[in-house]
């Protein structure tokens, strides 16, 4: 079945380090793939949308110069923190819907990736 | 902001009985989606209930939604320990021109503990 990888699976980096995390989608391609980010004992929160081929949409209060997001295919986008500090220490998630029937429409699920732990020291 | 509003925050029973949760929302949705996860882990899918549906089943699983009171319940039944985990729901909303893209708003979950 369709599935969505997350490189690395984990990553403790030293404050002022950039980090990028790659989401892929492994049997369908995906234009579209959410990043999401989940901070201890909390819930998922939406940060951006990763377009292929066109800029990525972020969140209000989400720093798009702080997340680099790049969807370079339409199996593969980045997310890239740079300048990392303490405070971006996180569990960061991404996801692809996917569409069975090619007619347009919404997506019929969302397949997340395993997600990516960040510790910045 | 956060659409989802899930309640209990915490659940804690035996194993074999039954265990239930509900969630909330704010505008008009595509559809309701309840996930699983474990701690420290990556979210698993468990159910997704469409708007113009109103209950679903999937093995354990039952969901029901009510989009009159924007609301929806994850019933499981015969609980084992092994459903230990956090269970989220997550809405698709409907964006302009009723539209859908697949982008999800989490609840904070309940966090449900199952005694062996």
């Amino acid at each position: 079945g369709a599935v969505v990888s997350q490189h690395p699976s984990r990553v403790i980096c030293k404050s002022g380090t950039s980090v990028k995390i790659e989401c892929r989608s492994l049997d369908f391609q995906a234009t579209t793939m959410f990043w999401y980010r989940q901070f201890p004992k909390q819930s998922l929160m939406l940060m951006a949308t990763s377009n292929e081929g066109s800029k990525a949409t972020y969140e209000q209060g989400v720093e798009k110069d702080k997340f680099l997001i790049n969807h370079a295919s339409l199996t593969l986008s980045t997310l890239t923190v740079t300048s990392a500090h303490p405070e971006d220490s996180s569990f960061y998630i991404c996801s692809a819907p996917f569409y069975i029937l090619t007619s347009g429409g919404a997506p019929d699920t969302q397949y997340f990736g395993p997600g990516t732990r960040l510790t910045v020291l | 902001s956060q659409q989802g509003e899930e309640d209990p925050q915490a659940l804690s029973i035996q194993e074999g009985e039954n265990a239930t949760m509900n969630c909330s929302y704010k505008t008009s949705i595509n559809n309701l989606q309840w996930y699983r996860q474990n701690s420290g882990r990556g979210l698993v899918h468990l159910i997704l209930i469409r708007s113009n549906e109103r209950e679903k089943h999937s093995g354990r699983l039952r969901v029901t939604l009510d989009t009159s009171k924007k609301s929806s319940s994850l019933l499981i039944t015969a609980s084992r320990a092994a459903d230990t985990a956090s269970y989220f729901c997550a809405t698709d909303a409907l964006g302009a021109g009723g539209t859908s893209y697949g982008k999800l708003t989490f609840g904070q979950g309940t966090i449900l503990t199952v005694h062996p």
